[in-house]
């Protein structure tokens, strides 16, 4: 089954306390991206990647980092969590342009 | 700057009765324009799009519309079950780019 996977599902962490959230697919897809969602703000972009070892940033990428090494995952990083990172998280991947973005499940993070 | 609005933060509607969910959005360079639902503890999924060269696109109970001149989309549901409940997002692109602005959502809830 073509998926998007994102691991862990709910995440409670301290501040400050360094954290990787996972994303893998398996549709053999180059590019994949990050959105965090927030109440009355949407869906905003944090990174996204164009290919392995191509990343770039988006709408809101300061706090995050992340990385590209195999084309299949693509991790999310927060390196010093603080609590205005608290969030629903949802890494996607898209087969080319012009196509629908496919979205995993999402992560719950929570920084106290 | 908010690129992609969707002014109406919830909606409900009787079960049978047409949804209409309104989206617009501020930059003539989009040419690709999607609708997401999306379930509570679940990723957002693909519903519909359409393309700045069409005006209407159909899909069973679901059919997008797109005044180009107006800069504004629309989805209707035709007829809307109890099922449909969720919340809907509506995002835009510019043609060969993979970056995709989504609005805020809409909240759908359809009364059985």
């Amino acid at each position: 089954e073509a998926q998007v996977t994102q691991n862990p599902r709910y995440l409670i962490t301290v501040t400050g306390k360094k954290l990787t959230v996972t994303c893998s697919q398996n549709m053999n897809h180059e590019y994949m991206s990050w959105y965090r969602q927030d109440p009355g703000l949407g869906l905003r972009q944090i990174y996204y990647s164009m290919n392995v070892e191509v990343t770039d940033k988006g709408d809101v990428p300061e706090g995050y980092k992340v990385s590209r090494k195999e084309k299949r995952n693509f991790p999310l990083i927060l390196e010093s969590p603080s609590p205005n990172q608290t969030s629903l998280y949802f890494c996607a991947s898209i087969g080319g342009a012009g196509s629908p973005l496919h979205f995993g499940n999402g992560t719950r993070l929570t920084v106290t | 700057d908010q690129q992609v609005k969707q002014n109406s933060p919830s909606l409900s509607v009787q079960e049978g009765r047409i949804s209409i969910l309104n989206c617009d959005y501020t930059n003539s360079m989009f040419d690709y324009f999607l609708w997401y639902k999306k379930y509570p503890a679940e990723g957002p999924t693909f519903l519909i799009s359409i393309s700045s060269i069409k005006d209407k696109n159909e899909d069973g109970r679901f059919t997008v519309f797109l005044n180009k001149s107006a800069k504004h989309l629309s989805l209707h549901i035709v007829p809307s079950q109890p099922g449909d409940s969720a919340v809907y997002f509506c995002a835009a692109s510019e043609e060969g780019t993979y970056k995709y602005i989504f609005g805020t959502g809409t909240r759908l809830k359809v009364l059985a």
